[in-house]
């Protein structure tokens, strides 16, 4: 098992549309939780952080924390043809002073216009 | 503000060579990080310097991988001797908070990546 796990897509949307984007992951002493977006050839570019149960949101995303079921997800309203890239869910574990950040593998999402 | 700079952006060798990456993190960042992305994987990550202290080495994949942060300021990541598996980007991150207590943010800023190719 994969310790952050991602459908690899791609997701394909309509201009306009919701994007939801999920992630599990395995480690239950996981505190922190990054949505990063990376474009082709580029590297990633963090968009929300949560760590917190519940919902987060900033303009036009929304990140949620479930805990209880190790789920983390992104929801993107009103899409547009920009944000057609990867996105990539991060869990930080803290050991002993440190930070290791694991990486899912990514969704491929396309906004259609 | 500069962001986080890396040099070089490729560098094609022959395995059993050895390559040098640097990475500039954003001024007065402690926290620098590096990662490696190999083809259709997802972003593995390799170690965490707090200043020049090595935080966390555990993703260091074996002893030909030597990392490197003299004064605390920019960072250098060997390979020694290269193999074909080395071959990926890697990534350097650096953060400003402070890693401390229980709920770290840590709000990791990405440099552009060096893309080894080792034939």
């Amino acid at each position: 098992q994969k310790e952050v796990e991602q459908n690899s897509g791609p997701l394909s949307v309509p201009e306009g549309a919701i994007a939801s984007l999920n992630c599990t992951y395995s480690d239950r002493g996981s505190q922190s939780f990054f949505w990063y977006r990376q474009y082709s050839g580029k590297s990633p570019e963090l968009i929300m952080s949560i760590y917190s149960n519940g919902d987060k949101e900033d303009g036009r995303f929304t990140a949620q924390l479930n805990k209880a079921s190790q789920y983390v997800s992104l929801l993107i309203r009103d899409s547009q043809p920009s944000d057609s890239a990867t996105y990539l869910c991060a869990v930080n574990n803290i050991r002993t002073g440190g930070f290791k950040t694991i990486f899912g593998a990514g969704t491929r999402l396309f906004v259609k216009a | 503000e500069a962001g986080v700079t890396q040099f070089p952006s490729h560098s094609v060798i022959e395995k059993g060579q050895t390559v040098t990456l640097r990475c500039d993190p954003i001024s007065g960042h402690d926290n620098l990080y590096w990662y490696r992305r190999v083809m259709g994987k997802e972003i593995k990550f390799l170690l965490h310097f707090v200043k020049e202290s090595k935080q966390d080495e555990s993703g260091m994949p074996n002893n030909r991988f030597l990392a490197e942060r003299t004064g605390g300021t920019y960072s250098t990541l060997k390979v020694q001797p290269a193999e074909l598996e080395d071959s990926g980007v890697y990534f350097c991150a650096s953060s400003q908070e402070r890693v401390s207590g229980y709920w770290g943010t840590d709000t990791q800023y990405f440099g552009p990546g060096t893309r080894l190719t080792v034939l």
